[in-house]
């Protein structure tokens, strides 16, 4: 299972862009890059995932370079309910169209106002 | 739509003691995960449901813990008898089956505390 290495925390101020950068060095061929976000005493919550290039959905993009070696997930315009931990994570196929996560530390951010 | 609701929100019992958590997936889900945190670690996952059959139990700890799915609808995790590095919170998390996707739903969690 591939590993990943993301910033332990992370500030930033209310209405700024947020680019958090995860290193994925031994990802595999068929791996997906996935990103969740988690808020205190809830489980996680799926953001947006790709294979490469770019990916935009209503929340949040996810920028995947040629090499695939690493990601960045950025969020537009922060507000103070983006303050969650963020994790970045390589997904492997185990079957019957299900994938098993590997959870890092993830990267905790704080908007402040 | 209700998503993945689990219960008891938190559990406190004794070492030696037996404790049962509850995961209700979400309707029509036939991926039925668990996963678990405990203190100061990462998020680990134990194992996958395909419907009533146990797909991969690779991150089960050891033979204290007893997933089940009977019927394929909501599962349990038995931890018996408890012990005091159980201590975590217990994820559930759902998805219906779709090639390329890392989707997963995930419930409130279990906080399990072992005294």
């Amino acid at each position: 299972l591939a590993k990943t290495t993301q910033p332990i925390s992370m500030d930033s101020y209310e209405g700024q862009e947020v680019n958090i950068t995860c290193s994925h060095n031994n990802i595999a061929t068929n791996d997906y890059i996935t990103w969740y976000q988690q808020f205190p005493s809830q489980g996680p919550r799926f953001i947006i995932q790709g294979y490469k290039t770019k990916v935009t959905n209503e929340v949040a993009s996810l920028f995947i370079p040629a090499d695939r070696k690493s990601s960045t997930l950025s969020l537009p315009r922060v507000s103070l309910s983006d303050t969650a931990v963020y994790y970045c994570l390589v997904g492997t196929y185990s079957g019957a169209g299900s994938y098993q996560l590997t959870f890092g530390k993830g990267t905790k951010l704080s908007v402040i106002p | 739509e209700a998503g993945v609701t689990q219960f008891p929100s938190h559990s406190v019992i004794e070492k030696g003691q037996t404790v049962t958590l509850r995961c209700d997936p979400i309707s029509g889900h036939d991926n039925l995960y668990w996963y678990r945190r405990v203190m100061g670690k990462e998020i680990k996952f134990l194992l996958h449901f395909v419907k009533e059959s146990k797909q991969d139990e690779s991150g089960m700890p050891n033979n204290r813990f007893l997933a089940e799915r009977t019927g394929g609808t909501y599962s349990t995790l038995k931890v018996q008898p408890a012990e005091l590095e159980d201590s975590g919170v217990y994820f559930c998390a759902s998805s219906h089956p779709k090639y390329g996707s890392y989707e997963q739903y995930f419930g409130p969690g279990t906080r399990l505390t072992v005294t």
